[in-house]
């Protein structure tokens, strides 16, 4: 089955620094999105990218996806202290509309 | 902006106890979805639901759970008679489209059960 796997596990940065966070996924997909997850809360929505696109930016947020290696990667610019959070890649699953999880990125930002 | 909503936040019950979450996605979605985050693990998919019927459901969804969507607004999961391995914590989510190409999909905040 497809899993997303995150690396590195857990970063540590300065404030304004850039942290870029890797995805890794095994089978053939439609779409790749990531979420942000502040201790013990939700999910937070943060950008989509279809299997048809390499690059995608929101904000301080570049998205980048390359199925040919099943990988995506997530840079944010310019970190705050308010970023320090758990980042997840979820894949689509082949059919239907389910989300599959990796196991997450822990970010921590100094001020 | 439209939010998905979930209550309660936290429910505490015991073992072989039935429990009910409740979630109100957002109005104009088609598709519903419940997830669970054991503590420090990643979160896993549960079951989907559309058109008034499961679309797909996985493995840790057995015939203790269920799900429905009593009215045109509410979505609960109940599960029949708790676990100790079911404390987790339970996310609701809806998107708009079932087609992979738009499958955004919005969380809402998640009810943390804690089964004694």
């Amino acid at each position: 089955s497809q899993q997303g796997e995150e690396d590195p596990q857990a970063l540590s940065i300065q404030e304004g620094e850039n942290a870029t966070m890797n995805c890794s996924y095994k089978t053939s997909i439609n779409n790749l999105q990531w979420y942000r997850q502040n201790s013990g809360r939700g999910l937070v929505h943060l950008i989509l990218i279809r299997s048809n696109e390499r690059e995608k930016h929101s904000g301080r947020l570049r998205v980048t996806l390359d199925t040919s290696k099943k990988s995506s990667s997530l840079l944010i610019t310019a970190s705050r202290a308010a970023d320090t959070a758990s980042y997840f890649c979820a894949t689509d699953a082949a059919q239907g509309g389910k989300l599959i999880f990796g196991q997450g990125t822990e970010l921590s930002v100094k001020p | 902006e439209p939010e998905v909503t979930q209550t309660p936040s936290h429910q505490v019950t015991q073992m072989g106890q039935e429990v009910i979450l409740r979630c109100v996605p957002i109005s104009n979605h088609l598709y519903f979805y419940w997830y669970r985050q054991i503590l420090g693990q990643k979160v896993e998919f549960l079951v989907s639901f559309y058109n008034n019927e499961i679309s797909e459901k996985s493995e840790i969804f057995d015939d203790q759970f269920s799900v429905e969507r009593p009215d045109g607004s509410n979505f609960t999961l109940k599960i029949r008679s708790t676990k100790l391995e079911d404390s987790a914590m339970y996310f609701c989510a809806s998107s708009g489209h079932w087609t992979s190409s738009y499958n955004e999909q919005f969380f809402g905040p998640g009810t943390r059960l804690t089964v004694l």
